[in-house]
């Protein structure tokens, strides 16, 4: 059975800063991985989606890698601004018609 | 606008009563989810349609029954709602079921049971 481990749970950061958000799963039987932001009281977006054969995925100044053989996503960004503040969630598709999330990392971005 | 569209966006009611949350997706895929979000913020999958097909129901109590009257559409009846129904519940569609290419996801209905 699948599970999406997602550290840290909650991470403040000064703007301008790099960070690394971490994402583990158990079964490294995935489809994809698939990084979703969601801000307060709205729906998700899709961010990256890396299929299982990339190893990573960008766009602007997002940066998802994939590690299937370690069951690990990491979602690199870079210059932190507090427009980035939101939930960042990862989901690994398996293939089964559904995706399992992992329970999130709220980020905040200090001004 | 192309997008997965939820009716409605917030609903508070009564424990008891039945209600009902819509779902339309102009995107022309063929599978369609509901998800729910709890206090926690986990969110977790409780049904799956695949062409009018129910492909995953994920231990859901029977109160809640989905009806997809066609492939745009995956509505949520709740019969006899529960304190415990709180929560916000995603609708979300993809495209060529089976491997999550171009999933979108609806922004919520937030279901208050008072």
């Amino acid at each position: 059975k699948q599970e999406v481990t997602q550290i840290p749970a909650a991470l403040s950061v000064p703007e301008g800063e790099n960070l690394v958000l971490n994402c583990s799963f158990t079964d490294s039987a995935i489809y994809n991985l698939q990084w979703f932001r969601q801000d307060p009281g709205k729906g998700l977006t899709s961010l990256l989606l890396i299929q299982s054969s990339q190893r990573e995925q960008t766009s602007g100044r997002l940066n998802a890698s994939l590690d299937k053989s370690s069951g690990r996503s990491t979602l690199y960004i870079a210059a932190s601004q507090p427009g980035d503040s939101a939930t960042y969630l990862c989901a690994a598709y398996s293939g089964t018609y559904k995706y399992i999330f992992g329970t999130g990392t709220r980020l905040k971005v200090l001004a | 606008d192309t997008a997965v569209s939820q009716t409605p966006k917030y609903l508070v009611t009564q424990m008891g009563n039945d209600k009902s949350i819509k779902c339309e997706q102009n995107l022309g895929h063929d599978t369609m989810y509901w998800y729910k979000q709890d206090s926690k913020k986990f969110l977790k999958i409780m049904f799956s349609y695949n062409n009018k097909e129910l492909i995953i129901n994920e231990t859901v109590p029977n109160r809640f029954s989905p009806k997809s009257p066609d492939k745009a559409h995956l509505n949520l009846h709740i019969n006899s709602l529960e304190l415990g129904d709180s929560a916000v519940y995603f609708c979300a569609s993809s495209q060529e079921g089976g491997v999550g290419v171009g999933y979108t996801f609806g922004s919520g209905t937030r279901l208050t049971v008072v």
